[in-house]
């Protein structure tokens, strides 16, 4: 089961809300990801999570803060948002040991800020 | 630093011809290649991989790419495509660390 679920699948919100997004997996990956894709794009990275540590953070603004509460679930917190934070955010995981550079990505959140 | 290209934005053929989306990248040091899909309002799924051995490998749904180390490409190819095979296809490496390097992508467009 290669399976990571992201929640949820579309957002609308304001420039001054608060809103979180949610990715899961259940397939015992240790590293998990979030990504930044624009229409017509290719995805681009924001944040790694490595055993549950931030370990690359790509300059994204303060405005986006993640989380990585246990293995298996991982958060992205928006505040303060701007119109050309819209985009489609993907999550991604992989597992440990020799195949730990494959990322397997959910389904993604399509956000768009008003 | 690492950089992918591939070479044709959009690539249209008609229902069962064959089709070969070209991906090259530069690095002067091993990598690993992957082949990610992207249909419309969805997330990417991984087409193939090549980590190591074998230098031709076999993925979903019929396609297979081939790892050139002294062309420094990997090419994606399928015999004969299908109308579902539209979609946005993406070429990355990554020299390990979790920083995958994507190209632009390629739309690939089956017409019947």
């Amino acid at each position: 089961d290669t399976e990571v679920t992201q929640t949820p699948k579309h957002l609308v919100m304001g420039m001054t809300n608060k809103k979180s997004l949610k990715c899961e997996q259940h397939m015992g990956h240790r590293a998990m990801y979030w990504y930044k894709q624009k229409a017509k794009k290719p995805p681009e990275l924001m944040f790694v999570y490595s055993y549950e540590k931030l370990s690359i953070n790509e300059s994204v603004p303060s405005r986006f803060s993640p989380e990585c509460p246990n293995s298996s679930l991982l958060n992205l917190h928006l505040h303060a948002l701007q119109p050309e934070d819209s985009a489609l955010y993907l999550c991604a995981s992989s597992p440990p040991g020799s195949e730990g550079e494959t990322q397997y990505f959910g389904p993604g959140t399509r956000l768009l800020v008003l | 630093a690492q950089s992918v290209t591939q070479l044709d934005s959009q690539v249209p053929v008609f229902e069962e011809a064959p089709v070969e989306l070209r991906c090259n990248y530069s690095s002067s040091v091993s990598v690993y290649l992957f082949w990610y899909v992207q249909y419309p309002n969805q997330g990417l799924q991984l087409l193939l991989k090549y980590l190591s051995g074998s230098t031709l490998v076999k993925g979903i749904n019929g396609f297979e790419a081939e790892f050139n180390k002294s062309q420094t490409s990997f090419h994606l190819r399928k015999p004969s495509v299908h109308i579902s095979d539209t979609a946005e296809y993406f070429c990355a490496v990554t020299l390990g660390g979790g920083k995958l390097i994507f190209g632009q992508g390629t739309e690939l467009s089956v017409k019947p």
